[in-house]
């Protein structure tokens, strides 16, 4: 099926450790995005993308890394995991800029212990 | 700046009732206004949008809102709640130029048999 697929689902990390959160989309769309989710404070802003080879930070960039080489993948780096960044994680794909067709992945819950 | 207010973190009203979840808006641009809904451990899926063309948006699942401007309001509504229908809720706003949704912190709606 066409969308955003977002792997892993589920992950525990420990403090210190690094990981790399999936995420691609079949749909051909130049903007895509990463959002935290954290309880009673909505979707904030990670980084985003505008196109292969470029990104640029969000609202909460710092303990991130991204990188987009193609259209289609648009991973995210976590390169020492704190407990501060246990969340859900939500990428999201659009064909333009205002959000007005975007969609979203399912998620991956992470848990820093 | 965008910022959206989403009024009452929990809402539960009895099935058949009428579902209002509240959602105010502020913006320096025309905005461009959502509603997603998200059910447990599951992505956000797009309700509803406004994009500044007719004022009442309808949706699906028999959900519909309203575009204020003198309120600066985009209230949800449905006539009649079914048990389906219990979720979390999350208003957002972009303004068509920049490059994130600003999200509402979410309201959770149980419905009650």
């Amino acid at each position: 099926n066409a969308g955003v697929t977002q792997t892993p689902k589920f992950r525990i990390l420990k403090i210190g450790q690094s990981m790399t959160l999936q995420c691609t989309q079949d749909m051909n769309h130049n903007y895509m995005y990463w959002y935290r989710q954290d309880p009673g404070m909505g979707l904030k802003l990670i980084y985003y993308s505008v196109g292969a080879g470029i990104t640029d930070k969000g609202e909460v960039p710092n303990g991130y890394n991204v990188s987009r080489s193609t259209t289609e993948d648009f991973p995210l780096r976590l390169e020492l995991a704190a407990p501060s960044q246990t969340s859900v994680y939500f990428c999201a794909s659009s064909p333009n800029r205002d959000h007005t067709e975007a969609f979203f992945g399912q998620g991956t819950r992470l848990t820093v212990v | 700046a965008q910022s959206v207010t989403q009024l009452g973190s929990h809402v539960s009203v009895s099935e058949g009732a009428l579902v209002l979840l509240r959602c105010n808006y502020s913006s320096s641009v025309p905005p461009y206004l959502f509603w997603y809904v998200q059910y447990p451990n599951q992505g956000l899926q797009l309700l509803l949008k406004y994009t500044s063309a007719a004022t009442l948006v309808k949706g699906i699942n028999g959900f519909e809102a309203e575009f204020k401007k003198s309120e600066t309001s985009f209230h949800l509504t449905k006539p009649s709640a079914h048990m389906s229908d219990a979720a979390e809720y999350f208003c957002a706003v972009s303004d068509g130029y920049g490059n994130k949704l600003v999200f509402g912190a979410g309201t959770i709606l149980r419905v009650k048999s």
